[in-house]
């Protein structure tokens, strides 16, 4: 099976902040790497496909880079309404969810 | 609407069954792989199964593997998960998904419709 580790587990930033989120891969899925936001009581939502595509209706400051075995996630100029768990999740060979990253606001 | 609702949720004991549905609306359903992911208590996201669109492939996470089934009735636009021998560690949210491929560059499969989640707890 694929272990994904997610860095860090959980951050804290202020409005207006560049946030990266790291996702790493027990093996090389080349760019078989999606990233979900899921905010509290909700359902995730697709945000990042395939590493770095945007996924239709998603904010621009969302974007995602890498493959092989490293990925990550980057918000550019953090609002409040992207307090969220942020999940990623490889489709390389069935599925597999990283453990998550708690974004909290200041 | 494009929507997918699950029901069936509940407390249930040890070593019961329960069965899960998903009612899919507003797509052609039997066009799509669809799959249940679940999230214990407080915890992150785990995947538990999927079926091929037209049924005809089924795979399942080591952990459920043997207990848990998953089927599908095309004509009813329903998925469903049958759990039987259910153990403490079952308890979770679950949600059914919709699994496409996104062709960008290369293909990627995502999930890109969920379900609001039914809860399934397990305790005596």
């Amino acid at each position: 099976d694929i272990q994904l580790t997610q860095s860090p587990s959980s951050l804290s930033a202020s409005v207006g902040d560049r946030v990266t989120i790291t996702c790493r891969t027990s093996q090389s899925i080349r760019n078989q790497l999606n990233w979900y936001q899921q905010k509290p009581g909700k359902a995730p939502k697709l945000l990042i496909h395939g590493a770095s595509g945007l996924h239709g209706g998603v904010p621009s400051r969302f974007s995602g880079s890498g493959s092989g075995t490293e990925f990550t996630l980057t918000i550019t100029s953090l609002q409040p309404e992207d307090l969220a768990t942020y999940y990623c999740h490889q489709s390389f060979n069935t599925h597999t969810f990283g453990q998550g990253t708690k974004l909290e606001i200041k | 609407q494009v929507q997918l609702v699950e029901s069936g949720g509940g407390v249930v004991q040890p070593g019961r069954s329960l069965r899960l549905s998903c009612a899919a609306s507003g797509f052609i359903f039997s066009s799509y792989d669809m799959n249940w992911v679940r999230q214990l208590p407080g915890k992150g996201l785990e995947w538990v199964a999927v079926i091929s669109y037209d049924g005809s492939n089924k795979d399942y996470a080591d952990s459920v593997k043997g207990r848990f089934t998953i089927s599908r009735d095309d004509s009813k636009n329903t998925l469903f998960l049958q759990m039987d021998s259910l153990r403490s560690e079952d308890t979770a949210v679950y949600y059914c998904a919709r699994e496409d491929m996104i062709v960008v560059a290369a293909p990627t499969n995502v999930f890109d419709l969920w379900g609001h989640g039914t809860v399934v707890t397990v305790s005596s």
